[in-house]
């Protein structure tokens, strides 16, 4: 079965460091999203990404965020300076044809800022 | 403010019983509905689809209460390996021409989650 898979599993960074979290998609699937869980907490939705270019994005995706799909496979998050409070589980999921088709999660990236 | 809200838990119940999840949304437009199961430290999987008509899916029954706005998730003869978190969850696109300002791309609205712990 398909399945959507991030790297790296876990990255450890520096306050202020630029970290790029990636995601290979389902090789069909259109839809692409960007979903961070803090420790304990929800789900929060960051962004969505369709067509190549962003089409919403959550309050929390301020302009430390950005997100591209550079070579057509990998869809990446980059944060350019991070804060303590980037400390979080995040899971990128894609769909298929719609956008409301179902979502498959990939296993996250355990981000962690020092 | 779009909200899903869902009662924590924990519910600690024995193999072999029924147990169920509730779960309320607030925006009426809503079109699109989930359970996804989390277990610890890992992604969301998903469990089911809801829809209007309920569906089941072996031992998973879902319910979706439009009037209400309300989910529900039926759990019959728990197993140890039920033991998880149960996301539920509203996908934000809504119907055009719906009341409720501002569109979606079908970003998903997480509850907090109903953690399920299945003992021998």
């Amino acid at each position: 079965e398909p399945e959507v898979t991030q790297t790296p599993s876990h990255q450890v960074t520096q306050m202020g460091q630029e970290v790029i979290l990636r995601c290979v998609p389902i090789s069909n699937h259109l839809y692409f999203y960007w979903y961070r869980q803090i420790l304990g907490q929800k789900v929060e939705f960051l962004v969505s990404f369709y067509n190549n270019e962003i089409s919403e994005k959550s309050e929390i995706f301020d302009d430390q965020f950005s997100v591209e799909r550079p070579d057509g496979s990998n869809f990446t998050l980059k944060i350019r300076s991070t804060k303590l409070e980037d400390s979080a589980m995040y899971f990128c999921a894609t769909a298929g044809q719609g956008v409301m088709d179902t979502q498959y999660f990939g296993p996250g990236t355990r981000l962690t800022v020092l | 403010r779009k909200e899903v809200e869902q009662d924590p838990g924990p519910f600690n119940v024995p193999e072999g019983a029924t147990v169920a999840f509730n779960c309320t949304y607030s925006n009426s437009a809503s079109q699109s509905f989930f359970w996804y199961r989390q277990d610890c430290r890992k992604e969301p999987k998903l469990l089911m689809s809801v829809y209007s008509s309920g569906n089941e899916d072996g031992r998973f029954t879902a319910q979706l209460n439009r009037a209400s706005q309300y989910i529900s998730l039926l759990i019959r003869d728990s197993k140890l390996s039920d033991s998880a978190t149960y996301l539920c969850v509203v996908n934000a696109f809504e119907i055009p021409g719906a009341e409720v300002r501002g569109g979606s791309q079908g970003n998903l609205i997480f509850g907090k989650g109903t953690k399920l712990s299945v003992k021998p």
